[in-house]
């Protein structure tokens, strides 16, 4: 069964430094997502992307990430200048359908420390 | 603007009982309403959704949910707890059409225990 994955499981940084996060999206699928659980909080929407580019962001999403698809596979989410209170579980999601329900198919998270 | 509200954040019954999970959601629009498990060191797997088809909805490992638009309620079932049903739990909604390409709108999980 497809499925979607990411890259590392755990990630550890020091403060100001940049990190990358990836995932691999399932296949076939055309809508991306970017969320992140803050340890103890609600898992909180980052970014959706769609055809090349971002749809639709929350206000935690700010300059200082980006998101890409490089390659036709990979899907990214870079931090610039991680912060400790970046701390979280960034899960990567996608969907196939278009026009909705956006069923969300969601990878195992990469947890990210920021010392 | 979107919101889901879990009433409970940890639910304990024993193997066999009735498993009630409660979720509330605040949507403008109509919603698409998810319920997802995550069992430890894992992703968030899809139990069923609702898609303003049936009102009851079967997912999988037998649980089900009904959505109630009067009680702007989509709350848990599964008639009778498993052990491996022991896992955090996450009511979602997302809303219809406009300019959203799917945003999730999770509560804020409840973990469930299942005793011998």
């Amino acid at each position: 069964e497809p499925e979607v994955t990411q890259t590392p499981s755990h990630q550890v940084t020091q403060m100001g430094q940049e990190v990358i996060l990836r995932c691999v999206p399932i296949s076939n699928h055309l809508y991306f997502y970017w969320y992140r659980q803050i340890l103890g909080q609600k898992v909180e929407f980052l970014v959706s992307f769609y055809n090349n580019e971002i749809s639709e962001k929350s206000e935690i999403f700010d300059d200082q990430f980006s998101v890409e698809r490089p390659d036709g596979s990979n899907f990214t989410l870079k931090i610039r200048s991680t912060k400790l209170e970046d701390s979280a579980m960034y899960f990567c999601a996608s969907g196939e359908e278009a026009g909705g329900p956006y069923e969300q198919y969601f990878g195992p998270g990469t947890r990210l420390t920021v010392t | 603007a979107q919101s889901v509200t879990q009433l409970g954040s940890h639910v304990s019954v024993s193997e066999g009982a009735l498993v009630l999970l409660r979720c509330n959601y605040s949507s403008s629009v109509p919603p698409y309403l998810f319920w997802y498990v995550q069992y430890p060191n894992q992703g968030l797997q899809l139990l069923l959704k609702y898609t303003s088809a049936a009102t009851l909805v079967k997912g999988i490992n037998g649980f089900e949910a009904e959505f109630k638009k009067s009680e702007t309620s989509f709350h848990l079932t599964k008639p009778s707890a498993h052990m491996s049903d022991a896992a955090e739990y996450f009511c979602a909604v997302s809303e219809v059409g406009g300019t959203s390409y799917g945003k999730l709108t999770f509560g804020q999980g409840t973990i469930l225990t299942v005793h011998p």
